[in-house]
């Protein structure tokens, strides 16, 4: 059973702060990671990709993928109230067949004015 | 540049039913992606279309089905509607089947089993 792990949150930080999202996974052969972000009754809306091994930014994103530890992370720099939402982690297991991303069960990022 | 749609938006059934489910990919993309997403967990794999055929299946019994049509646009089905199915029904699409493409979600049909 492929797995993704996120803590649940919620996780509060105070505006203009740095938001570190953690998410680790089971299967060692996982290739493609991604980040959504999900806000309340809406729909996932996808903010990064990462494929190899390093830090990747985006603008106030920074995405960390280390697969030797099987561990991926979001950074949010300065971090705003309308960063407020669920921060969903998916892993592609298989670069062979299809796209089944297994999602994580998304951390819920709280910033506080 | 046309994004992913879902219809309907909300939809209420009853236990026994059956339900039809519609998603247009967005403008490009031929691959369309189902999830199921319960409330406070994450999406959780359906099957894939690419090119009118199931490209993938997640842990979802046979009353889950799909179609792809020429113009990438799909359909899910699900028979025999029991209490769980109660959840948000997400459409992805997508260009092509590399693992490395990301999904592009569409709004969701949220879905009420009664």
């Amino acid at each position: 059973q492929k797995e993704v792990e996120q803590n649940s949150g919620p996780l509060s930080v105070p505006e203009g702060a740095i938001a570190s999202l953690n998410c680790t996974y089971s299967d060692r052969v996982s290739q493609s990671f991604f980040w959504y972000r999900q806000y309340s009754g809406k729909s996932p809306e996808l903010i990064m990709s990462i494929y190899s091994n390093g830090d990747k930014e985006d603008g106030r994103f920074t995405a960390q993928l280390n697969k030797a530890s099987q561990y991926v992370s979001l950074l949010i720099r300065d971090s705003q109230p309308s960063d407020s939402a669920t921060y969903l982690c998916a892993v592609n297991p298989s670069e062979n067949y299809g796209q089944n991303f297994v999602f994580g069960p998304g951390t819920r990022l709280s910033v506080l004015p | 540049e046309t994004g992913v749609t879902q219809s309907p938006t909300h939809l209420i059934k009853t236990r026994g039913q059956q339900v039809t489910l519609r998603c247009s990919s967005q403008s490009g993309h031929n691959t369309v992606s189902w999830y199921q997403q319960a409330l406070g967990q994450g999406p959780q794999f359906i099957f894939q279309y690419y090119r009118e055929e199931e490209n993938g299946r997640g842990n979802f019994p046979p009353r889950f089905s799909g179609l792809q049509f020429p113009n990438y646009s799909s359909e899910l089905n699900v028979n025999a509607l029991e209490l769980d199915d109660s959840a948000l029904y997400l459409c992805a699409s997508s260009v092509g089947t590399g693992g490395n493409q990301p999904q592009h979600f569409g709004d969701g049909t949220r879905l009420s089993i009664l």
